[in-house]
Protein backbone atom coordinates (compact mmCIF):
# COMPACT_ATOMS: atom_id res chain seq x y z
CA UNK A 1 0.00 0.00 0.00
CA UNK A 2 2.16 2.40 -1.01
CA UNK A 3 -0.01 5.10 -1.63
CA UNK A 4 1.64 8.66 -2.25
CA UNK A 5 5.58 8.28 -3.04
CA UNK A 6 7.59 11.25 -3.46
CA UNK A 7 11.64 11.38 -4.05
CA UNK A 8 14.06 12.17 -3.12
CA UNK A 9 13.44 13.06 0.57
CA UNK A 10 15.92 15.64 1.10
CA UNK A 11 18.34 17.80 -1.61
CA UNK A 12 20.74 20.55 -1.49
CA UNK A 13 20.78 22.79 -4.85
CA UNK A 14 22.98 25.52 -5.51
CA UNK A 15 21.44 28.60 -6.37
CA UNK A 16 20.71 28.77 -10.28
CA UNK A 17 20.43 25.13 -10.56
CA UNK A 18 17.50 22.88 -11.71
CA UNK A 19 15.69 19.81 -10.04
CA UNK A 20 13.00 17.59 -10.55
CA UNK A 21 10.77 16.40 -7.43
CA UNK A 22 9.08 13.26 -8.49
CA UNK A 23 5.76 12.29 -7.15
CA UNK A 24 3.53 9.18 -8.06
CA UNK A 25 0.44 7.94 -6.46
CA UNK A 26 -0.76 4.21 -7.01
CA UNK A 27 -4.94 5.15 -6.06
CA UNK A 28 -6.25 6.47 -9.11
CA UNK A 29 -6.62 9.45 -7.92
CA UNK A 30 -7.26 12.30 -10.44
CA UNK A 31 -6.22 15.33 -8.39
CA UNK A 32 -3.06 15.87 -7.74
CA UNK A 33 -1.45 18.34 -6.25
CA UNK A 34 1.82 20.54 -4.60
CA UNK A 35 2.09 22.36 -1.75
CA UNK A 36 5.21 24.16 -0.13
CA UNK A 37 5.33 24.92 3.54
CA UNK A 38 7.58 27.02 5.07
CA UNK A 39 8.90 26.56 8.51
CA UNK A 40 6.15 27.25 11.29
CA UNK A 41 4.10 28.04 8.25
CA UNK A 42 0.71 26.21 6.72
CA UNK A 43 0.42 24.69 3.16
CA UNK A 44 0.77 26.85 0.35
CA UNK A 45 -0.56 25.56 -3.19
CA UNK A 46 2.02 26.05 -5.81
CA UNK A 47 0.12 24.09 -8.60
CA UNK A 48 -2.65 21.44 -9.13
CA UNK A 49 -4.34 19.07 -11.61
CA UNK A 50 -7.28 17.39 -12.02
CA UNK A 51 -6.76 14.90 -14.32
CA UNK A 52 -3.22 13.41 -17.00
CA UNK A 53 -3.11 16.66 -18.94
CA UNK A 54 -4.44 19.46 -17.00
CA UNK A 55 -2.62 21.57 -14.28
CA UNK A 56 -3.41 24.79 -13.13
CA UNK A 57 -1.86 27.72 -10.91
CA UNK A 58 -2.09 27.50 -7.23
CA UNK A 59 -1.22 30.23 -5.21
CA UNK A 60 2.49 30.62 -5.14
CA UNK A 61 3.28 29.08 -9.24
CA UNK A 62 6.47 31.70 -9.93
CA UNK A 63 9.65 29.39 -10.00
CA UNK A 64 7.79 26.19 -10.55
CA UNK A 65 6.51 24.19 -13.39
CA UNK A 66 4.46 21.00 -13.51
CA UNK A 67 3.02 18.35 -15.79
CA UNK A 68 1.08 15.81 -15.97
CA UNK A 69 1.38 13.31 -18.62
CA UNK A 70 -0.16 9.97 -16.29
CA UNK A 71 -2.78 9.72 -14.23
CA UNK A 72 -0.15 8.48 -11.96
CA UNK A 73 3.00 10.84 -11.78
CA UNK A 74 2.82 15.15 -11.06
CA UNK A 75 6.24 15.89 -11.12
CA UNK A 76 7.14 19.48 -10.28
CA UNK A 77 10.21 21.16 -12.27
CA UNK A 78 12.45 24.57 -10.33
CA UNK A 79 14.25 25.43 -13.05
CA UNK A 80 17.10 28.44 -11.30
CA UNK A 81 16.39 27.65 -7.62
CA UNK A 82 16.41 30.41 -5.54
CA UNK A 83 17.01 30.87 -1.49
CA UNK A 84 13.44 31.42 -1.40
CA UNK A 85 12.78 28.32 -2.77
CA UNK A 86 14.06 26.62 0.17
CA UNK A 87 10.70 24.74 1.81
CA UNK A 88 9.58 21.63 2.36
CA UNK A 89 7.44 20.06 -0.54
CA UNK A 90 4.46 17.92 -0.21
CA UNK A 91 2.68 15.94 -3.39
CA UNK A 92 -1.07 15.20 -2.72
CA UNK A 93 -3.76 13.43 -4.41
CA UNK A 94 -7.54 12.79 -3.96
CA UNK A 95 -10.86 11.48 -5.53
CA UNK A 96 -11.97 14.16 -8.06
CA UNK A 97 -15.80 15.05 -6.07
CA UNK A 98 -16.25 17.02 -2.34
CA UNK A 99 -17.70 15.43 0.49
CA UNK A 100 -14.82 12.98 1.68
CA UNK A 101 -12.03 14.39 -0.31
CA UNK A 102 -9.86 12.98 1.31
CA UNK A 103 -6.18 14.08 0.68
CA UNK A 104 -3.39 11.77 0.78
CA UNK A 105 0.30 13.26 1.31
CA UNK A 106 3.45 12.07 0.47
CA UNK A 107 6.23 12.17 2.78
CA UNK A 108 7.66 15.27 1.53
CA UNK A 109 11.08 16.50 -0.21
CA UNK A 110 12.86 18.82 2.22
CA UNK A 111 15.00 20.91 -0.10
CA UNK A 112 17.64 23.58 0.76
CA UNK A 113 18.98 26.00 -1.86
CA UNK A 114 22.34 27.72 -0.73
CA UNK B 1 -7.89 38.71 2.88
CA UNK B 2 -6.42 34.99 3.05
CA UNK B 3 -9.09 32.35 2.11
CA UNK B 4 -8.49 30.36 5.01
CA UNK B 5 -7.92 31.72 8.39
CA UNK B 6 -7.02 30.14 11.89
CA UNK B 7 -6.42 30.72 15.47
CA UNK B 8 -3.05 31.52 15.89
CA UNK B 9 -1.13 29.90 18.18
CA UNK B 10 0.23 27.83 20.15
CA UNK B 11 -2.23 26.61 22.27
CA UNK B 12 -0.59 24.91 25.77
CA UNK B 13 -2.93 23.02 27.79
CA UNK B 14 -2.78 20.60 30.58
CA UNK B 15 -4.02 16.78 30.12
CA UNK B 16 -7.65 16.55 30.23
CA UNK B 17 -8.63 20.03 29.00
CA UNK B 18 -10.89 21.44 26.87
CA UNK B 19 -9.63 23.37 23.70
CA UNK B 20 -11.21 24.53 21.14
CA UNK B 21 -9.79 25.85 17.14
CA UNK B 22 -11.50 27.98 15.23
CA UNK B 23 -10.66 28.56 11.36
CA UNK B 24 -12.68 31.01 8.93
CA UNK B 25 -12.96 30.82 5.21
CA UNK B 26 -13.67 33.56 2.42
CA UNK B 27 -15.19 31.78 -0.32
CA UNK B 28 -18.73 31.54 -0.03
CA UNK B 29 -18.57 28.44 -2.90
CA UNK B 30 -16.49 26.37 -0.96
CA UNK B 31 -18.18 22.84 -0.04
CA UNK B 32 -16.24 20.73 1.67
CA UNK B 33 -13.85 21.15 4.79
CA UNK B 34 -11.50 18.96 6.78
CA UNK B 35 -9.47 19.24 9.65
CA UNK B 36 -5.82 17.63 9.40
CA UNK B 37 -3.15 17.11 11.95
CA UNK B 38 0.43 17.25 11.02
CA UNK B 39 3.15 16.06 14.10
CA UNK B 40 6.66 17.75 13.79
CA UNK B 41 8.10 16.88 10.48
CA UNK B 42 5.57 14.73 9.29
CA UNK B 43 2.84 14.90 6.72
CA UNK B 44 -0.40 16.23 7.28
CA UNK B 45 -3.63 13.64 7.62
CA UNK B 46 -6.86 14.01 7.59
CA UNK B 47 -8.05 14.00 11.52
CA UNK B 48 -12.10 14.67 9.94
CA UNK B 49 -14.33 15.67 7.62
CA UNK B 50 -16.34 18.71 8.45
CA UNK B 51 -20.26 18.44 7.68
CA UNK B 52 -23.10 20.94 7.65
CA UNK B 53 -24.66 18.63 10.71
CA UNK B 54 -21.14 18.85 12.25
CA UNK B 55 -19.47 15.42 13.12
CA UNK B 56 -18.21 13.67 16.34
CA UNK B 57 -15.13 11.00 16.41
CA UNK B 58 -14.60 10.20 20.30
CA UNK B 59 -13.39 13.27 21.72
CA UNK B 60 -12.99 14.77 18.26
CA UNK B 61 -16.24 17.49 17.10
CA UNK B 62 -15.90 19.63 14.23
CA UNK B 63 -18.71 21.75 13.10
CA UNK B 64 -19.65 24.33 10.16
CA UNK B 65 -21.27 27.56 10.36
CA UNK B 66 -22.00 28.43 6.84
CA UNK B 67 -23.67 31.90 7.68
CA UNK B 68 -20.64 32.93 9.40
CA UNK B 69 -18.34 31.11 7.18
CA UNK B 70 -16.23 29.37 10.01
CA UNK B 71 -15.43 25.88 10.82
CA UNK B 72 -14.59 24.34 14.38
CA UNK B 73 -12.82 21.21 16.08
CA UNK B 74 -13.00 20.54 19.93
CA UNK B 75 -10.94 18.34 21.80
CA UNK B 76 -12.23 16.91 24.87
CA UNK B 77 -10.26 15.70 27.55
CA UNK B 78 -6.71 16.41 25.45
CA UNK B 79 -3.73 13.63 25.86
CA UNK B 80 -0.13 13.80 25.65
CA UNK B 81 -1.17 12.40 22.30
CA UNK B 82 -2.93 15.37 20.99
CA UNK B 83 -0.17 17.46 20.50
CA UNK B 84 0.76 18.29 17.16
CA UNK B 85 0.08 20.84 14.53
CA UNK B 86 -3.88 21.08 13.01
CA UNK B 87 -4.51 22.51 9.75
CA UNK B 88 -8.25 23.32 8.58
CA UNK B 89 -9.02 23.24 4.86
CA UNK B 90 -11.54 23.60 2.66
CA UNK B 91 -11.81 23.43 -1.08
CA UNK B 92 -11.44 26.57 -2.79
CA UNK B 93 -14.88 26.02 -4.43
CA UNK B 94 -15.58 23.75 -8.23
CA UNK B 95 -12.45 21.71 -8.67
CA UNK B 96 -12.18 20.23 -5.78
CA UNK B 97 -8.29 22.65 -5.12
CA UNK B 98 -7.50 22.57 -1.44
CA UNK B 99 -6.53 25.66 0.08
CA UNK B 100 -5.45 25.23 3.83
CA UNK B 101 -4.97 27.57 7.13
CA UNK B 102 -1.47 28.21 8.87
CA UNK B 103 -2.25 25.87 11.04
CA UNK B 104 -2.70 25.97 14.86
CA UNK B 105 -0.17 24.41 17.35
CA UNK B 106 -0.99 22.32 20.20
CA UNK B 107 0.96 21.48 23.18
CA UNK B 108 -0.80 19.22 25.80
CA UNK B 109 1.54 19.12 29.00
CA UNK B 110 1.07 17.18 32.21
Amino acid sequence: NAGVTQTPKFRILKIGQSMTLQCTQDMNHNYMYWYRQDPGMGLKLIYYSVGAGITDKGEVPNGYNVSRSTTEDFPLRLELAAPSQTSVYFCASSYATGGDTEAFFGQGTRLTVV
Amino acid sequence: RKEVEQDPGPFNVPEGATVAFNCTYSNSASQSFFWYRQDCRKEPKLLMSVYSSGNEDGRFTAQLNRASQYISLLIRDSKLSDSATYLCAADSGGYNKLIFGAGTRLAVHP
